[in-house]
């Protein structure tokens, strides 16, 4: 089965809202985490990841940190834009480092 | 630079065709992988290449799929007598050591 899992979508938000996208994963060990993006009509995108324990990714405003208390890596975004819309992809990393990714999640935001 | 391309973009064709999806990756990145991402499965792994090694075919769905890695480069995903279940967005990403993986843009292969 698949060993990301990650919030149903569609998101809406309205411009300035603040965003949560949640993640959690089942992993041995301590794998790497990451959030893709695939914008409308764009190939998938790295957004941010994190390698070990603690570690805070953050790009664009938006920001994950990787806990291994709970085995989750939250998308978080204090004030999302129209251009955020996309679908986001939480992935996590295995022993030859393929991607697992979770179902995605779409997020819509209108002004 | 460049970043890993994929080709052709579109391909369309009949059920029990054969199928050739080719992948460029980025210049000196040793590891290729190929990912499908279709609406009943979402993006899964299928197969990865690194270096000479064996490549790790864990997640090719059929024996009717296979893939080279021609010089440690270019790499082409080969899928005999086409199913409509095939139809989907074919990805390839490429790695140099540890980095991140780099998405190409896709393959759409629309099976009628």
């Amino acid at each position: 089965g698949n060993s990301v899992t990650q919030m149903e979508g569609p998101v809406t938000l309205s411009e300035e809202a603040f965003l949560t996208i949640n993640c959690t994963y089942t992993a041995t060990g301590y794998p790497s985490l990451f959030w893709y993006v695939q914008y409308p009509g764009e190939g998938l995108q790295l957004l941010l990841k994190a390698t070990k324990a603690d570690d805070k990714g953050s790009n664009k405003g938006f920001e994950a940190t990787y806990r291994k208390e709970t085995t989750s890596f939250h998308l978080e975004k204090g004030s999302v834009q129209v251009s955020d819309s996309a679908v986001y992809f939480c992935a996590r990393g295995d022993d030859t480092d393929k991607l697992i990714f979770g179902t995605g999640t779409r997020l819509q935001v209108f002004p | 630079g460049a970043g890993v391309s994929q080709s052709p973009s579109n391909k369309v064709t009949e059920k029990g065709k054969d199928v050739e999806l080719r992948c460029d990756p980025i210049s000196g990145h040793t590891a290729l992988y190929w990912y499908r991402q279709s609406l009943g499965q979402g993006l899964e792994f299928l197969i990865y290449f690194q270096g000479n090694s064996a490549p790790d075919k864990s997640g090719l769905p059929s024996d009717r799929f296979s893939a080279e890695r021609t010089g440690g480069s270019v790499s082409t995903l080969t899928i005999q007598r086409t199913q409509q279940e095939d139809s989907a967005v074919y990805l390839c990403a490429s790695r140099r050591s540890t980095d991140t993986q780099y998405f190409g843009p896709g393959t759409r292969l629309t099976v009628l």
